[in-house]
């Protein structure tokens, strides 16, 4: 089956605008998860959705920062105006949390500000 | 919560066994993973340990403390294609959202 998708796959934007990160999840699975990765450092949780519970936004790095998600699957992650820290791979995974809490990674958004 | 790696990165030839080690803070910790990072693209899931003791899967071994905190990832045989950086990875049982450490890096050479 499909696996996490997330689009796109590059983003360039300029310091002050708006920018929206998409991911899809697999099929079923019920927990969605933002993470952040700068350049040669590690993950650094940014929210996590759980079926229709309220989301975990203890993460978000500022109030910039805001994610979505829609009827339980596609989730958008909305940066606004964007700064030169906020340049990273931003990577979406899914879980089946019934199952087990196994992470399965999309492919992840690389942002560059300049 | 914290979970700490040694960085590496750990230099071994084609063919050698390798062992990386992870000590996590949390003892009501409930899950435990390894993920596996290539250069460039995103965590893969290599294993997930959740009882005591070891748990084997091809040229990978997971083992899993729970006295001592920590869990550990051997590879046998190791290939080229193992070159990569490998991410300890833990849940507790009262949160969803893991706790990963900064990894391990692993270069292994012809």
């Amino acid at each position: 089956g499909a696996g996490v998708s997330q689009s796109p796959s590059n983003k360039v934007t300029e310091k002050g605008k708006d920018v929206e990160l998409r991911c899809d999840p697999i099929s079923g699975h019920t927990a969605l998860y933002w993470y952040r990765q700068s350049l040669g450092q590690g993950l650094e949780f940014l929210i996590y959705f759980q079926g229709n519970s309220a989301p975990d936004k203890s993460g978000l790095p500022s109030d910039r920062f805001s994610a979505e998600r829609t009827g339980g699957s596609v989730s958008t992650l909305t940066i606004q105006r964007t700064q030169q820290e906020d340049s990273a791979v931003y990577l979406c995974a899914s879980s089946q949390v019934i199952g087990g809490n196994e992470q399965f990674f999309g492919p992840g958004t690389r942002l560059t500000v300049l | 919560k914290e979970v700490e790696q040694d960085p590496g990165p750990f230099n071994v030839p084609e063919g050698a066994t390798v062992a990386f080690n992870c000590t996590y803070s949390d003892r009501g910790s409930q899950s435990f993973f390894w993920y596996r990072q290539y250069s460039g693209k995103s965590p893969e899931l290599i294993m997930f340990i959740y009882s005591n003791g070891d748990k084997e899967d091809g040229r990978f071994t997971a083992q899993l403390n729970r006295a001592s905190q920590y869990i550990s990832l051997l590879i046998r045989d190791s290939k080229l294609s193992d070159s990569a950086t490998y991410l300890c990875v833990v849940n507790t049982g009262g949160s969803y959202i893991p706790t990963f450490g900064r990894g391990t890096s692993l270069i292994v050479h012809p």
